[in-house]
């Protein structure tokens, strides 16, 4: 089974634009989940989607926003991006919600200038 | 906040086995504990959970003390490519799948 797939792999943006990431998950996973890694904050939760369902939200503002389509596919939006929003972000998918292994793609690198 | 404490680092020699500790003393009785590692800006990679009993996979052992406040991850016969870093998880269920990590224990293998 191919694993959970990220693209881009690695953007660069200028503060004040938009970002959008896309994730796919492994075939058959139906949720999905986002996380931020900094190196100030380490690996933080930012949302999970499951049947095209916000089902969890981390402290993170308005401004993140994401969406799963009836595929699984999830997208995450970034508006008005901050130099501070330079990170890995990291993509993770399982089976259902719950106590399901999580399983994360290879991330994607966001560079905002 | 994380619910574990980790060494921030350790060394271990290439093919001898690494044993990576990991507290946990407030988990409550449904929690699992899930260990997974992270190479240099790779996405983390699932390694291998449990709740109780020990397990073991090919990758690693899992060793959960009785009392369940505490485990041990064990790689049998690290190499080079094991170096990276260990995360301790305790699954926070009523939070669906939301995974909290900690700092995490920077394992370095030496040849």
């Amino acid at each position: 089974k191919a694993g959970v797939t990220q693209t881009p792999r690695y953007l660069i943006k200028t503060r004040g634009q938009q970002v959008t990431l896309s994730c796919s998950p492994i075939s058959g996973h139906r949720s999905v989940s986002w996380y931020q890694q900094t190196p100030g904050q380490g690996l933080q939760f930012l949302f999970e989607y499951f049947s095209e369902t916000q089902r969890n939200k981390g402290n993170f503002p308005g401004r993140f926003s994401g969406r799963q389509f009836s595929n699984s596919r999830s997208e995450m939006n970034v508006s008005t991006l901050e130099l501070g929003d330079s990170a890995l972000y990291l993509c993770a998918s399982s089976l259902y919600q719950g106590t399901d292994t999580q399983y994360f793609g290879p991330g994607t690198r966001l560079t905002v200038l | 906040d994380a619910k574990t404490t980790q060494p921030p680092s350790m060394d271990c020699a290439e093919g001898r086995a690494a044993n990576l500790p990991c507290n946990h003393s407030t988990i409550s009785g449904n929690e699992y504990v899930y260990w997974y590692r992270q190479i240099h800006s790779q996405g983390p990679q699932y390694i291998i959970h449990g709740l109780k009993n020990n397990e073991t996979n090919e990758m690693a052992s899992l060793i959960i003390t009785e009392d369940r406040k505490s485990s041990t991850l064990i790689l049998p016969h690290a190499t080079l490519r094991d170096t990276a870093v260990y995360y301790c998880i305790v699954r926070v269920r009523e939070y669906g799948n939301k995974l909290v990590f900690g700092a995490g224990t920077i394992l370095r293998v030496k040849s």
